[in-house]
């Protein structure tokens, strides 16, 4: 089945730890989405990805990094940096273009303890 | 910069209605608008995508429009059922950026036995 696979489901962080959020696609598509979602609130861009070994920051890229080293992988690491980084994490790809839609996986719950 | 606005932020309708899902969006240079749905703690099914060129699509007992001139688009549910409870979001992008969605905050929609 084709479709975008995120791992692991619920993730457990402790203050000053970085932690890694997987994301794999096999739908071929070029772009990759990272977005995080907070009660209340829409879905925020993280960072994004047009093309192996190229991204751009997003609307809060403060206290996350990115990698894109295969068209089918595009891993999010949640550095210390960042704050208050306990909500659900969401990844999506899509074309770049044409018809673009967009699709995403089930979603990381990231807690800090 | 491209906003979403959706209204109400909550619906409770009984079953058997037709409904209507309110989305708007400030930046009229659209270049698609996606719907979905979201169940609680699970991340998002597309649900239809309309493109810049188009006026509406329909999916089902779906059915989505597009009026780019009044910066407004829609989602009609028919007939609605207890199973279409979950939350609803839309998403624009913008030409030149066509992969990048920015998303509304969404209905929460409950349909009553």
């Amino acid at each position: 089945d084709g479709g975008i696979t995120q791992s692991p489901k619920y993730l457990f962080r402790k203050e000053g730890q970085n932690v890694t959020l997987s994301c794999e696609q096999n739908l071929n598509h070029d772009a990759m989405y990272w977005y995080r979602q907070d009660p209340g609130q829409g879905l925020r861009l993280i960072y994004y990805s047009q093309i192996v070994n190229d991204f751009q920051k997003g609307d809060i890229a403060e206290g996350y990094s990115v990698s894109r080293e295969k068209k089918e992988s595009f891993p999010l690491t949640v550095t210390s940096a960042q704050k208050n980084p306990t909500a659900f994490y969401l990844c999506a790809s899509s074309k770049i273009q044409g018809y673009t839609e967009a699709f995403f996986g089930q979603g990381t719950r990231l807690t800090v303890v | 910069k491209q906003e979403v606005t959706q209204i109400p932020a909550a619906l409770s309708v009984p079953e058997g209605e037709n409904l209507v899902l309110n989305c708007s969006f400030t930046d009229s240079a659209i270049y698609n608008l996606q719907w979905f749905r979201q169940d609680p703690g699970k991340g998002l099914t597309s649900l239809l995508l309309i493109q810049s060129s188009q006026r509406e699509q329909t999916s089902g007992r779906l059915n989505a429009s597009l009026d780019k001139s009044s910066g407004r688009s829609t989602l009609y549910i028919a007939a609605s059922q207890p199973g279409d409870s979950a939350t609803y979001l839309c998403a624009a992008s913008i030409t030149g950026t066509a992969s990048k969605l920015t998303f509304g905050t969404g209905t929460r929609l409950q349909v009553m036995l």
